[in-house]
């Protein structure tokens, strides 16, 4: 069964400094989908990245950056220079596609406090 | 072009009763996903549609739940006899139907939140 696993529970950051979030998970599928979101105090869920299993290119999107190695099965976020609007939950969820359903699995999430 | 819409947004509901909760997506997204969320948790899924067609249900959810998306558009969640282990955030997400090996992402609404007394 497909699982992801955020270790960090709660991460907390000087503003300006760098911060990394993991993402490790399981999957017997060969083709699936990995996705960041965000989901700050308000609690609605904002997409942020959507990466495949046969792209292992790193992503830079602005402050945002992501870490794909499948040898480790980990998919890990930076943030670069952190604000304090980046204080927020962050999941990292995992879409198997070979079984035809595309259900998102979620991982805890991580609570990132950003200290001004 | 409006996001993906709930309503309402909360719910306070003693227990036995029944509550039903409406979900409109993106206009273009023929995808509609149902998760719930309890506090400290990562959503889980629950059940989702192409078009009017449920395509799969979680063995999560009791008989006490249905969804419906009649239309193909907007899509209704009813929970019967409501228990207390029922409250959370109940989120609808729609996104354009992957299919094969590609998926696309999914796009959350702001949820319901239920409280059950």
């Amino acid at each position: 069964a497909q699982k992801v696993t955020q270790a960090q529970t709660e991460i907390s950051v000087v503003e300006k400094e760098d911060v990394t979030l993991d993402c490790v998970y399981e999957t017997r599928d060969t083709t699936y989908y990995l996705f960041w979101y965000k989901q700050p105090p308000s609690g609605e869920l904002v997409f942020l990245i959507r990466r495949n299993s046969f792209d292992e290119q790193n992503e830079i999107s602005g402050r945002y950056s992501w870490n794909f190695q499948k040898s480790t099965s980990s998919f890990n976020f930076t943030i670069t220079a952190s604000q304090v609007v980046d204080s927020a939950v962050y999941f990292c969820a995992l879409s198997e596609t070979n079984f035809g359903n595309e259900k998102l699995t979620f991982g805890t999430g991580t609570r990132l406090t950003i200290i001004p | 072009d409006t996001g993906v819409s709930q309503d309402p947004r909360h719910k306070i509901t003693k227990r036995g009763q029944n509550v039903t909760f409406r979900c409109d997506p993106i206009s273009e997204h023929n995808r509609l996903y149902w998760y719930r969320q309890t506090l400290g948790q990562g959503p889980e899924f629950l059940t989702y549609f192409q078009n009017e067609a449920q395509l799969e249900k979680s063995r999560l959810l009791s008989d006490r739940f249905s969804a419906e998306r009649p239309k193909g558009s907007f899509s209704t969640l009813e929970i019967q006899r409501t228990e207390q282990g029922d409250s959370a955030m109940y989120l609808c997400a729609s996104s354009l139907a992957g299919g094969g090996v590609v998926a696309y992402e999914q796009y959350f609404g702001p949820g319901t939140r239920l409280t059950v007394t």
